[in-house]
């Protein structure tokens, strides 16, 4: 399986300061076809999964603009460029190149 | 808007079986796959397995093969997940998703997601 190592495990963010969450992959997740399958994901307290970035740096209609993913190969990072207080919860990474799709562990972030 | 209402929690012994329904709406059930995930308490999510829309086919991940069974009724929109042999580890919140992949071995992706269903494995 290909294991998701987030860093760090939390952050604590001063609204309209700016969060950076690290993801790293077991094995490239480039697949054959051209495309990286590198997903971020949010949940928010008491609520499900919702999707924020698919395709590394591709953002779902709706989300604010001021998230951003990045990286390529097996080193990925979330950018949230101004963080405000709805911006709570515990992302995710989640890859599916390969199954079984597999997701980090997730990090936590607060704001101070 | 898209909707994915899932059914309410349940309570089982160790060795019992659950089902969990996912009932669609907002979308044309036939044309994306459901993914079933599940969550247990302080960890990320675990990927469980797929099922087309349109037909049969599924694909469960390895851990969950011979327990596990994905099930759909195209007549109401609905998906449904079985899960048998149930152990106190099984204890965890199960999630449908819809899959915007429209692909069968690789690239799946998830979005919306139900509310989620708390089940309990307990004796």
């Amino acid at each position: 399986d290909i294991v998701m190592t987030q860093t760090p495990l939390s952050l604590s963010v001063t609204p309209g300061q700016p969060a950076s969450i690290s993801c790293k992959s077991s094995q490239s997740l480039l697949h054959g076809d051209g495309k990286t399958y590198l997903y971020w994901y949010l949940q928010k307290p008491g609520q499900s999964p919702q999707l924020l970035i698919y395709e590394v740096y591709k953002q779902l209609s709706g989300v604010p603009d001021r998230f951003s993913g990045s990286g390529s190969g097996t080193d990925f990072t979330l950018e949230i460029s101004r963080v405000e207080a709805e911006d709570v919860g515990v992302y995710y990474c989640m890859q599916s190149k390969q199954l079984p799709v597999t997701f980090g562990g997730g990090t936590k972030v607060e704001i101070k | 808007q898209i909707e994915l209402v899932q059914s309410g929690a349940e309570v089982r012994k160790p060795g019992a079986s659950v089902k969990v329904s996912c009932q669609t709406s907002g979308y044309i059930f036939s044309n994306y796959a459901i993914a079933w995930l599940r969550q247990a308490p302080g960890q990320g999510p675990e990927w469980m397995g797929w099922i087309s829309g349109h037909n049969t086919n599924t694909n469960y991940a390895q851990k969950f093969r011979g327990r596990i069974i994905m099930t759909t009724d195209t007549s109401t929109s609905t998906a449904y997940m079985e899960l048998r042999s149930l152990r106190s580890d099984d204890t965890a919140v199960y999630y449908c998703a819809r899959d915007l992949s429209g692909s069968y071995y690789f690239g799946y992706w998830f979005d919306p997601w139900g509310q989620g269903t708390l089940v309990t494995v307990s004796s």
